[in-house]
Order: C-alpha cells, then sequence, then structure tokens
C-alpha cells in the first residue's frame, strides 16, 4: 500500500502570496496523484487529477507538478477562498486508494 | 448534474450491523466506478471501498476488509455499504464518491461526493 506524507502540516500565508504543498509518495506512482480541497463542514472537492490535470471549473491559479514519488500542488496567488484543507490522494493501477494526512492552509 | 444522497447512518452498538446506501442521478451510472469515502471526527480522509462499474469487482481497505461488503444495482441507480461487526473506530461521515473521468475512462479520483450520511458507534 502507498503511503503519502504531505508537508507542511500547517501553511500560514496571506491572500495574494504564492502556496507551495507537498506531497510525498513510499513508492513510485508515476503521475497517478490527486489533490482535494476541503473546508469547514464542505464536501472534498477535485482540484488536480493525473499529477497536473485541473478537474472541471477549477481556476487556473491551481496547478499540479511531479512524477513519481513527489508532487507539489501550487496555488500562484492566494485567494480569500482558498483557505482551507489540502489533501493529496494515489489511485495508483490498483487498489487500495490512499490519502494524504493533509495540509491546513491558514491566514 | 451529479447528485449523490446517502442515507442510512445512525447510532449502532459495537458488533452490530448498518447498511448504507447512495443514490445516483444526473449521470451514466453503469459507466462509473463507486467509491465509499469516510471521516472520522476532525480527522482526514479514508478511501473504505470501491465496487467496477459492472458490480462484480469490488476492493476493499484492510480496516474494513472481511466486515464491509460493497454493491451496486444499476437498474436502480444505487451503491450500498453492508457493514457489518461494527467497532469505535468506524465511527465517522461516510460519503460515496462518483470517479472522475479520465480521459481514457473512469478513473480512480473522486469526482463527486455526496453530502455524507453520520456512522456513530457506540454503546
Amino acid at each position: 500500500e502507498v503511503v503519502l506524507t504531505q508537508s507542511p502540516a500547517t501553511l500560514s500565508l496571506s491572500p495574494g502570496e504564492r502556496a507551495t504543498l507537498s506531497c510525498r509518495a513510499s513508492q513510485s506512482i508515476s503521475n497517478y496523484i490527486g489533490w482535494y480541497q476541503q473546508k469547514p463542514g464542505q464536501v472534498p472537492r477535485l482540484l488536480i487529477y493525473d499529477a497536473s490535470n485541473r478537474a472541471t471549473g477549477i481556476p487556473a491559479r491551481f496547478s499540479g507538478s511531479g512524477s513519481g514519488t513527489d508532487f507539489t500542488l501550487t496555488i500562484s496567488s492566494l485567494e480569500p477562498e482558498d483557505f482551507a484543507v489540502y489533501y493529496c490522494q494515489s489511485r495508483g493501477n490498483w487498489p487500495p486508494y490512499s490519502f494524504g494526512q493533509g495540509t491546513k492552509l491558514e491566514i | 448534474q451529479v447528485h449523490l444522497v446517502e442515507a442510512g447512518g445512525g447510532v449502532v452498538q459495537p458488533g452490530r450491523s448498518l447498511r448504507l446506501s447512495c443514490e445516483a442521478s444526473g449521470f451514466t451510472f453503469s459507466a462509473f466506478g463507486m467509491h465509499w469515502v469516510r471521516q472520522a471526527p476532525g480527522k482526514g480522509l479514508e478511501w473504505v471501498a470501491i465496487v467496477w462499474n459492472d458490480g462484480f469487482n469490488k476492493f476493499y481497505a484492510d480496516s474494513v476488509e472481511g466486515r464491509f461488503t460493497i454493491s451496486r444495482d444499476n437498474s436502480k441507480n444505487t451503491m450500498y455499504l453492508q457493514m457489518n461487526s461494527l467497532r469505535a473506530e468506524d465511527t465517522a461521515v461516510y460519503y460515496c464518491a462518483k470517479e472522475a473521468f479520465c480521459g481514457g475512462g473512469s478513473c480512480g479520483f473522486f469526482q463527486s461526493w455526496g453530502r455524507g450520511t453520520l456512522v456513530i458507534v457506540s454503546s
């Protein structure tokens, strides 16, 4: 089973700044990583799939990169609504699927 | 518009059973893999189980293997999760989730989510 480790656990930034969130896999997973945003009291929202593809309706300020074991979610210029918890998730070629423990992006 | 509605949650004693359902609409249900994902109070996301679009292939997280059974009825656009031998650590909001379409077909990312149903296992 792939273990995903996200860093940092908490990231404190201000609107307008650039955010860089990391996710490291315990073994190579090609580009099979996705990123989700979850705000308090809301369901998760898919932002990025297959490392770098934005999901439908996701603003261009969200971008993903990486392959193998190291992946990054970048938010180019933070908007107030971007402060939330972010999870990475691997799909691999076969179950099980794994989530990282989350990064809390706070003001 | 994709719509997923979970039902069946509640308070149950340890060792007892519960059956969750997820009614889907707004898409071709039989074309997509469907998942259950759970979130314990104040905790992160945990994948629970998948049922392939044809309903025959099913896989589970180690934490629920042998106790939970996922199924679907494509004629009713509904997915189920039969949960047996429940434990306190199964307490969570259970979400059903529809796979994303990744160009080549349904893939293992969670494009659409229901609002979730809360399961509390407590004596």
